[in-house]
């Protein structure tokens, strides 16, 4: 029974370039979330997907981040551009339902940008 | 604006004894929470969560504690052990109809000593 899985597990970009982080839910769940941990910091919410739908982006940066969770295929969060502000861990998280609280986390992508 | 405080960045606890780690939040429509232990370079894992209709809720080593009128919350873990030693993060959601964002704090590393 696989947990959530994310990969890379480590990503090493230059300035400008775009990083592309991927996050397959639990088996059965329809719900991913994203967050970022900056350094020393707590876990602060991205967006929230269901199936080709973006159901809360309020903590998404205006420009250069988006997010998709395709019918068929893992969750995507693409940094355009990136620079160095945006080295962080980025984990997501899945659920099984729109009833559920419990968000159950994968192991995170560390991103580093030089 | 940090509606999820936890005041304490760290705890030292010898094996054997109890371990209380202290969540606060401001945010009045926050009706459920959750509390996460988080190793490093891993993802956090689900601990134990309470409802804002509850007082208390206990799972084997665990009781989280609910002062939903000091809006304070409470994670007593007993007895300790080292496996333990990790950081603990508590988390809140909003009351939206269904499951939505979790709201974190910025953790509490517990030590566990022998």
């Amino acid at each position: 029974n696989a947990g959530v899985m994310q990969n890379p597990r480590h990503l090493v970009r230059r300035r400008g370039q775009e990083a592309r982080l991927r996050c397959s839910p639990m088996k059965g769940h329809s719900h991913v979330y994203w967050y970022r941990q900056l350094p020393e910091e707590g876990l602060k919410f991205m967006v929230y997907l269901q199936k080709e739908n973006i159901i809360d982006e309020s903590g998404m940066p205006k420009e250069r981040f988006s997010a998709e969770f395709p019918k068929e295929g893992p969750s995507i969060l693409r940094i355009q551009q990136v620079v160095r502000g945006d080295s962080a861990a980025y984990f997501c998280a899945s659920s099984p339902s729109s009833n559920s609280y419990e968000q159950y986390f994968g192991p995170g992508t560390r991103l580093t940008v030089t | 604006d940090q509606q999820v405080k936890q005041n304490s960045p760290s705890l030292s606890v010898q094996e054997g004894r109890i371990s209380i780690l202290n969540c606060d939040y401001t945010n009045s429509m926050f009706d459920y929470f959750l509390w996460y232990k988080k190793y490093p370079a891993e993802g956090p894992t689900f601990l134990i969560s309470i409802s804002s209709i509850k007082d208390k809720n206990e799972d084997g080593r665990f009781t989280v504690f609910l002062n939903k009128s000091a809006k304070h919350l409470s994670l007593h873990i007993v007895p300790s052990q080292p496996g333990d030693s990790a950081v603990y993060f508590c988390a809140a959601s909003a009351d939206t109809g269904t499951a939505s964002k979790l709201t974190f704090g910025t953790g509490t590393r517990l030590q566990v000593t022998l």
